[in-house]
């Protein structure tokens, strides 16, 4: 199970955001974060808890400590209003965390 | 264009059927296991169901077992959801999604647009 915090946020442009996600059990590293705007499929932003897919800006990081992983966005953009997930890929069923909405003031 | 494209949704009555189509283009789908993730309407990411590169392995979530069955033909580049014994609660974006993956982790890196299920009376 994955605990996502917080449900919702809301932060000016140019700050640095975190979200985090916990695991109730070892899951290696096998965690992923998606963006997904309104209307839109989800989109990868970060697999294997800290490497950044391609053609992502690099403001956005991924970090991990045993059962605790955080998405980080350095300086937040307005684009960046979206809801993101988490996501664990260690064992079935492959769960999200519930979601985390950010708006931009 | 390197894509997934879901068809397939539509409006039933509870306790009927319906089956999704998930085509590859693209790209050969022969080499990647395929997911479906669903989206109530307002709510979050729900994992349905996997089916591995070949077919010969796949899971369920507990809310749709017994009840969907995933297969593929990969000869048509396609994935399907069959889902039977549809229930209100089913209503939902349906997307699949492409897995890929190494030793340090899997991911899910191309997502189609979705298709819409909706189960109403």
């Amino acid at each position: 199970q994955l605990t996502q915090s917080p449900s919702s946020l809301s932060a000016s442009v140019g700050d640095r955001v975190t979200i985090t996600c916990r695991s109730s059990q070892g899951i290696s590293s096998f965690l992923a974060w998606y963006q997904q705007k309104p209307g839109k499929a989800p989109k990868l932003l970060i697999y294997a808890a800290s490497t950044l897919q391609s053609g992502v800006p690099s403001r956005f990081s991924g970090s991990e400590s045993v059962t605790d992983f955080t998405l980080t966005i350095s300086s937040l953009q307005p684009e960046d209003s979206a809801t993101y997930y988490c996501q664990q890929l260690h064992i079935y069923p492959y769960t999200f965390g519930q979601g985390t909405r950010l708006e931009i003031k | 264009q390197v894509q997934l494209v879901e068809s397939g949704g539509g409006v039933v009555k509870p306790g009927r059927s319906l089956r999704l189509s998930c085509v590859a283009s693209g790209f050969t789908l022969t080499s990647y296991a395929v997911h479906w993730v669903r989206q109530a309407p307002g709510q979050g990411l729900e994992w349905v169901t996997f089916i591995s590169h070949d077919g010969g392995n796949n899971y369920y979530a507990d809310s749709v077992k017994g009840r969907f069955t995933i297969s593929r033909d990969n000869s048509r580049n396609t994935v399907f959801l069959q889902m039977n014994s549809l229930r209100l609660e089913d209503t939902a974006v349906y997307y699949c999604a492409r897995e890929d993956g190494d030793d340090y982790g899997d991911w899910f890196d191309l997502w189609g647009q979705g298709t819409l299920v909706t189960v109403s009376s």
